[in-house]
């Protein structure tokens, strides 16, 4: 059964740098969506991503948030200089045609 | 605003014994989705169901079962005869579903069930 694969599973890093964690959603679902949960608390929508370009944007997504898919398969998502308030689990999505919304198994980012 | 309330925190039952999670949400979409996940200990979340607006039917799978209420805004779920691998955060969650919706999940809070041999 096809899914969604995120890499990698935890990417420790330093205050102040450059993380890119990657995605391959479904291959025929067409909506994809990044999502936080930082430990202990409810999952939050950060950004969704439709025809190759932002369809919606949370508050939490500012500047130094940013998406790409830089191909076929992969989704990707660059946190320019990350905060320590960065370090949650972050998952990727995509949505079926009968839109149901299926995660990765998520990427853990602890900053420090 | 869509806004998602699960009232239920923690849920503490012995194996066998029923149990319902209680989700109640907000939205002043006419159509719309509501979810449910399950987030074990590993982390990963599960699709456990879908439901749209329009089809109030109750569900069954196995020992699960879900009831929507569109009257009081609500979609329960129900797990039966409970086993310790149901132990788990489980959240509800809505989505809008209009055209030009992003279709993007709004969560509650979770219930964290532990479920005790």
């Amino acid at each position: 059964e096809p899914e969604v694969t995120q890499t990698p599973s935890h990417q420790v890093t330093q205050m102040g740098q450059e993380v890119i964690l990657r995605c391959v959603p479904i291959s025929n679902h067409l909506y994809f969506y990044w999502y936080r949960q930082i430990l202990g608390q409810k999952v939050e929508f950060l950004v969704s991503f439709y025809n190759n370009e932002i369809s919606e944007k949370s508050e939490i997504f500012d500047d130094q948030f940013s998406v790409e898919r830089p191909d076929g398969s992969n989704f990707t998502l660059k946190i320019r200089s990350t905060k320590l308030e960065d370090s949650a689990m972050y998952f990727c999505a995509s949505i079926s045609p009968a839109y149901e919304q299926y995660f990765g198994p998520g990427t853990r980012l602890t900053v420090t | 605003a869509q806004k998602v309330t699960q009232a239920q925190t923690e849920i503490s039952v012995v194996e066998k014994e029923d149990v319902t999670l209680d989700c109640v949400y907000e939205t002043r979409d006419t159509t719309y989705y509501l979810f449910w996940y399950k987030q074990p200990p590993s982390g990963e979340l599960v699709f456990l169901i879908r439901r749209n607006s329009f089809d109030e039917q109750n569900e069954i799978s196995g020992r699960y079962s879900w009831n929507f209420q569109k009257s009081t805004s609500s979609f329960n779920f129900t797990i039966t005869a409970s086993q310790v691998v149901d132990s788990a955060v489980y959240f509800c969650a809505l989505s809008e579903a209009q055209k030009d919706s992003s279709y993007k999940l709004i969560f509650g809070s979770g219930t964290r069930l532990l479920v005790r041999p």
